[in-house]
């Protein structure tokens, strides 16, 4: 399972840090991936970023200056920051796993709506 | 990037009759390794996307056998043989090929 925690109303111009707390399978093992994904309301999925279970990460062609994913394997969790905020940026985030086995998001958490409003 | 295009964007359709949504990518899907790495997501109402088919027209777990996916390169289509109430949502197709990853713009399924 995994599960997104963060705060539901953020300023703009804040930075915005997300956590995905997972269990079921460990970030160090061969071949295993956690990305994040978003969906403005009402609107289509928009992804963002995934990192490795060897520390690689990659990203939004058009988000990747205000991105930054990380994890801490202790702790199962992924960490994803955003800075600057806008109204835009209102949405739904959600971690997802992915591995190997099928090379798509397998398993969602239930994601968690984030406003961005003064 | 790689840009997924689906169409029809909304699809009406009659309980117990078939449905299929088509998706199609700016450029070839086929991976370095030979795999083609395209995946079908349901969202209903609420809830969070769920994975119906991986690497073209492989079900997940779980996934009623109505529901099937082919295609190859850039054309794909996801086929249900006989819709049920329980199909009504949004459906995303959504290409891991290569980075960034991307999905389509959504489907909405709904019933006459």
């Amino acid at each position: 399972t995994l599960r997104e925690s963060g705060p539901a109303l953020v300023r703009p111009t804040q930075t915005l840090t997300l956590t995905c707390t997972f269990s079921g399978f460990s970030l160090t093992a061969d071949g295993m991936y956690v990305g994040w994904i978003r969906q403005p309301p009402g609107k289509a999925l928009e992804w963002l970023a995934r990192i490795d279970w060897d520390g690689d990460k990659h990203y939004s062609t058009s988000l990747r200056t205000r991105l930054t994913i990380s994890k801490d394997t202790s702790k199962n969790q992924v960490v994803l920051t955003m800075t600057n905020m806008d109204p835009v940026d209102t949405a739904t985030y959600y971690c997802a796993r992915t591995s190997t086995i099928n090379w798509s998001f397998d398993f969602w958490g239930q994601g968690t709506l984030v406003t961005v409003s003064s | 990037d790689i840009v997924m295009t689906q169409t029809p964007l909304s699809s009406p359709v009659t309980l117990g009759q078939p449905a299929s949504i088509s998706c199609r990518s700016s450029e070839s899907l086929v991976h370095s390794d030979g795999g083609t790495y395209l995946s079908w997501f349901q969202q209903r109402p609420g809830q969070p996307p769920r994975l119906l088919i991986y690497q073209v027209s492989n079900r997940f777990s779980g996934v009623p056998g109505r529901f099937s996916g082919s295609g190859a390169g850039t054309e794909f289509t996801l086929s249900i043989s006989r819709v049920e109430l329980e199909d009504v949502g949004v459906y995303y197709c959504m290409e891991t090929s290569q980075f960034p990853y991307a999905f389509g713009q959504g489907t909405k399924l709904e019933i006459k």
